[in-house]
């Protein structure tokens, strides 16, 4: 099966810097790429997204990059704030035929 | 308005215990999942379902089952709670493409 390896666990970062999270997968058939965000004591929310036909994917300071060949996919933040502290997650799935395997997980502190 | 909820927000039960937890969508979703998130944050799919088919993660003991009455409903039972069992457990549910939407998780405590 899928598994997802995520690094670093923890990343701390002053704020105004730019923030890179790493994930690997083994499936060669997944092609959906989420990442979430979550808070302490909340939820997981989705913040970016990136399907297997795209190489990167940008959203005002977010961006997401991926490398089929290479079996691995990337969390970019540029110009840290304070908010941007929380839990991010990469996961990683077959679309319609899988579920999605979650990393473990990068715990981001952005120091004001 | 909520698109995906759980209840109880919080649970706090002896060891032994039998549970339930319950989870709605109202976002009209075919495929509705149960993820447990350990103390150490790690998430794992527990379960997904559709009205065609279950599929359970093989390392879920079978005192976890889930109950669907239908298709905006997931209700997860759990028999003879251990201590292990604590954790926090999310519902979510998503379309065919695959973005899935989680309810705000049930912090399940063991005695």
């Amino acid at each position: 099966g899928e598994n997802v390896e995520q690094h670093p666990s923890t990343l701390s970062v002053q704020e105004g810097d730019s923030a890179v999270i790493k994930c690997t997968y083994s499936d060669s058939a997944s092609n959906y790429f989420p990442w979430y965000k979550q808070e302490l004591g909340k939820r997981p929310q989705l913040i970016i997204d990136i399907r297997s036909n795209v190489g990167e994917k940008k959203d005002q300071r977010i961006a997401v990059t991926l490398n089929k060949t290479a079996k691995h996919f990337s969390l970019h933040i540029t110009e840290t704030q304070p908010e941007d502290s929380a839990v991010y997650f990469c996961a990683a799935s077959r679309g319609s035929q899988g579920n999605l395997i979650f990393g473990k997980g990068t715990k981001l502190s952005v120091k004001p | 308005d909520t698109a995906v909820s759980q209840t109880p927000k919080y649970l706090v039960t002896q060891m032994g215990n039998d549970k339930s937890i319950k989870c709605e969508q109202n976002l009209g979703h075919d495929t509705m999942y149960w993820y447990k998130q350990d103390s150490k944050k790690f998430l794992k799919i527990m379960f997904s379902y559709n009205n065609k088919e279950l599929i359970i993660n093989e390392t879920v003991p079978n005192r976890f089952s889930p109950k669907s009455p239908d298709k905006a409903h997931l209700n997860l039972h759990i028999n003879s709670l251990e201590l292990g069992d604590s954790a926090v457990y999310f519902c979510a549910s998503s379309q065919d493409d695959k973005t899935q939407h989680f309810g705000d998780g049930t912090r399940l405590s063991i005695l």
